[in-house]
């Protein structure tokens, strides 16, 4: 059980443009996700986090209109990453957990490759 | 500023002994804590997680909580190659704070 799928796994894409990733929760019902970032050999860092049916909550420094985050659903969350550029290559990973003190589960991860 | 301690290693074992893997935390409120493993290029697993003082077993897993001393621990018994990987220790409520991790080097 707890299985979380995001898709897509890599994306190879030019400068400017929007990509957007999608996490899913396939069999329970993530009242909260959360969006992380990982740069090569350094820890998760948590981007934002998503409570279904309410705006994101991001961390300080993430620009919330270059990473859209929508949780439409209590199995599917979406992280957009806008008008994309080279620093914002990186790994991201997105987790849902059923409810407080729950373990986050996490998704396989998006590589993303701006060119 | 809460924070999750970790040695960042790498800690060597040889196949079969205990792996003994370490974490502090600063937030006294926390009640819940867990381990992940997250192999080079892949995301975090859930190894464990633990909410109450003393011990914790799943197969050859055993993770420890102490809030006295806000300390947690993961003991990996018969180690195998195949655990070689980097640790995540975790705690929080609302959203996680995650450790650096603790790289384990298993050999043959």
């Amino acid at each position: 059980g707890a299985v979380v799928s995001q898709h897509p796994s890599w994306v190879i894409c030019k400068s400017g443009t929007s990509v957007k990733i999608e996490c899913r929760s396939l069999d329970f019902q993530a009242t909260t996700m959360f969006w992380y970032r990982q740069f090569p050999k350094q820890s998760l860092m948590l981007m934002a986090t998503s409570n279904e049916g309410s705006k994101a909550t991001y961390e300080q420094g993430v620009e919330k209109d270059k990473f859209l985050i929508n949780h439409a659903s209590l199995t599917l969350s979406t992280l957009t990453v806008t008008s994309a550029h080279p620093e914002d290559s990186s790994f991201y990973i997105c987790s849902a957990r059923e409810g407080r003190n729950q373990p986050q589960h996490f998704g396989d991860g998006t590589r993303l490759s701006i060119l | 500023q809460k924070e999750v301690e970790q040695n960042s290693g790498p800690l060597s074992v040889p196949e079969g002994a205990i792996a003994s893997l370490n974490c502090t935390y600063s937030d006294r409120v926390s009640q819940s804590f867990f381990w992940y493993r997250q192999y080079s290029g892949k995301s975090p697993e859930l190894i464990m997680s633990i909410y109450s003082n003393g011990d914790k077993e799943d197969g050859r897993f055993t993770a420890q909580l102490n809030k006295a001393s806000q300390y947690v621990s993961l003991l990996i018994r018969d180690s195998q190659p195949s655990d070689s990987a980097t640790y995540l220790c975790a705690s929080g409520f609302q959203k996680l704070v995650f450790g650096t991790g603790t790289r384990l080097l298993v050999s043959p």
